[in-house]
């Protein structure tokens, strides 16, 4: 078992819709958890941190954690072309590294 | 407030040779890690570095190194290079550690 694994894709949606993205995690040691976007041939850009229980909203993007079922999402309102990129979901285990998921590729369709 | 430097952006070496990638964090930031992102394996944990103190490294040979200087920049050095070592290598830096990574643009490493 992988130890972040993310729904596969690609995932597409229209623009205007709401873009789900989601994560499980096997450390149940885990304290934080991140939302990390990497456009084609560029480098990965934090985009959401949370590290407690619930929701946490930053504009169009709200990252949702409930650590007993080990789960770590993200959801896209009002999803933009300019949102198509692959999101990676990432978990802190020891504070000393980021282990991360293999990513999930967004398309957002005009 | 300027990012994380990584240089060079490119760079190709034959099989066999050596190669030393250069990371400068942000001001402020102690943390320094590196991850290689390969098409197949996706982002790897290589190393981490905290007030010049390796504090965790990733399951890699021990052909890839790494350090850091008091002024928190951080060098990582890959020894007799293999055609699996190319990759985009990544470093990021932290404040502490736990409070997320910003990551550099990156060095592409092409072995041939």
């Amino acid at each position: 078992q992988k130890e972040v694994e993310q729904n596969s894709g690609p995932l597409s949606v229209p623009e205007g819709a709401i873009a789900s993205l989601n994560c499980t995690y096997s450390d149940r040691g885990s304290q934080s958890f991140f939302w990390y976007r990497q456009y084609s041939g560029k480098s990965p850009e934090l985009i959401m941190f949370i590290y407690s229980n619930g929701d946490k909203e930053d504009g169009r993007f709200t990252a949702q954690l409930n650590k007993a079922s080990q789960y770590v999402s993200l959801l896209i309102r009002d999803s933009q072309p300019s949102d198509s990129a692959t999101y990676l979901c990432a978990v802190n285990p020891n504070q000393m590294q980021l282990t991360f998921g293999s990513g999930t590729q967004l398309t957002v369709l005009p | 407030k300027a990012g994380v430097t990584q240089t060079p952006r490119y760079l190709i070496k034959t099989r066999g040779q050596q190669v030393t990638l250069s990371c400068s964090p942000i001001s402020g930031h102690r943390s320094v890690s590196w991850y290689q992102q390969t098409p197949g394996q996706g982002l790897q944990f290589l190393f981490e570095y905290f007030s010049e103190t390796q504090r965790n490294k990733g399951n890699f040979p021990g052909r890839f190194s790494g350090r850091q200087f008091s002024n928190s920049r951080s060098e990582m050095n890959v020894s007799t290079l293999e055609l699996g070592d190319s990759a985009l290598y990544l470093c990021a830096s932290s404040p502490e550690g736990q409070y997320g990574y910003t990551f550099g643009s990156g060095t592409r490493l092409t072995v041939v």
